[in-house]
């Protein structure tokens, strides 16, 4: 598992509450990135950090915001949550700028995930 | 940017037979090619990748190969056991701008009946 934990692994929460969800990897890596998968869609790129505090937007970031004030650290926050937030998110970190023959390699390897429900 | 489109969306198999899962990208330029398992409520694994210098790969029973002209990339599975039923999801990372980022396919949902 790479070293990735997530937490918490399941929340239910009310529309229009704040959340933060909390990735947390013990090796290191510069990248790190939030997903969502939902039924249909597959896996989709929320926010990716590539270093501390620099992170970009991916397909999906409305509605939610990322930081990284730490390199083991990266917080996914839904400001005001609504129900099609609902989803189950996973974090990633990537081997990309690793040693060896990893270099420039984006493997990436992910955490087992939260499952939030919005009622 | 990248575009990947995954077929079927759903096998189901017998005991013993092969799996193929294939899967199409837009950008020529890709360059790595990796597949993914996720069991049921796990996090998706990395079980094979391919680079684009590269046609076919092989470990034990699951191969990939790369069609880097028609731009496609196929996962086979030989010899299914009930322990690969699972979804499996293939990914392509384009260079560039984007190269921080992989794109998924929508995932193949594989049963294998025993």
């Amino acid at each position: 598992d790479a070293g990735i934990t997530q937490s918490p692994r399941h929340k239910v929460t009310e529309t229009g509450t704040p959340v933060t969800l909390r990735c947390h990897q013990t090796e290191n890596h510069r990248y790190m990135y939030w997903y969502r998968q939902d039924p249909g869609h597959g896996l989709r790129l929320i926010h990716y950090s590539y270093g501390v505090k620099d992170t970009d937007k991916g397909e999906v970031s409305d509605g939610y915001s990322v930081s990284r004030s730490k390199t083991e650290d990266f917080l996914l926050t839904l400001e005001s949550a609504t129900s099609s937030q609902t989803s189950v998110y996973f974090c990633a970190i990537s081997t990309l700028g690793g040693s060896g023959k990893k270099i420039g390699l984006n493997e990436q390897f992910f955490g087992p995930g939260t499952r939030l429900t919005v009622l | 940017g990248e575009n990947v489109e995954q077929h079927p969306s759903t096998l189901s198999v017998q005991e013993g037979d092969s799996a193929v899962i294939k899967c199409t990208y837009s950008d020529s330029a890709s360059n790595y090619f990796p597949w993914y398992k996720q069991e049921l409520g796990k996090g998706p694994q990395l079980i094979i990748d391919i680079r684009s210098n590269v046609g076919e790969k092989k470990d034990q029973r699951i191969a990939v190969t790369l069609n880097k002209t028609a731009k496609h990339f196929s996962l086979h599975i030989t010899e299914t056991q009930p322990e690969d039923s699972a979804v499996y999801f293939c990914a392509a990372n384009s260079p560039g701008a984007g190269s921080y980022q992989l794109t998924f396919g929508k995932g193949t949902k594989l049963s294998v009946i025993p």
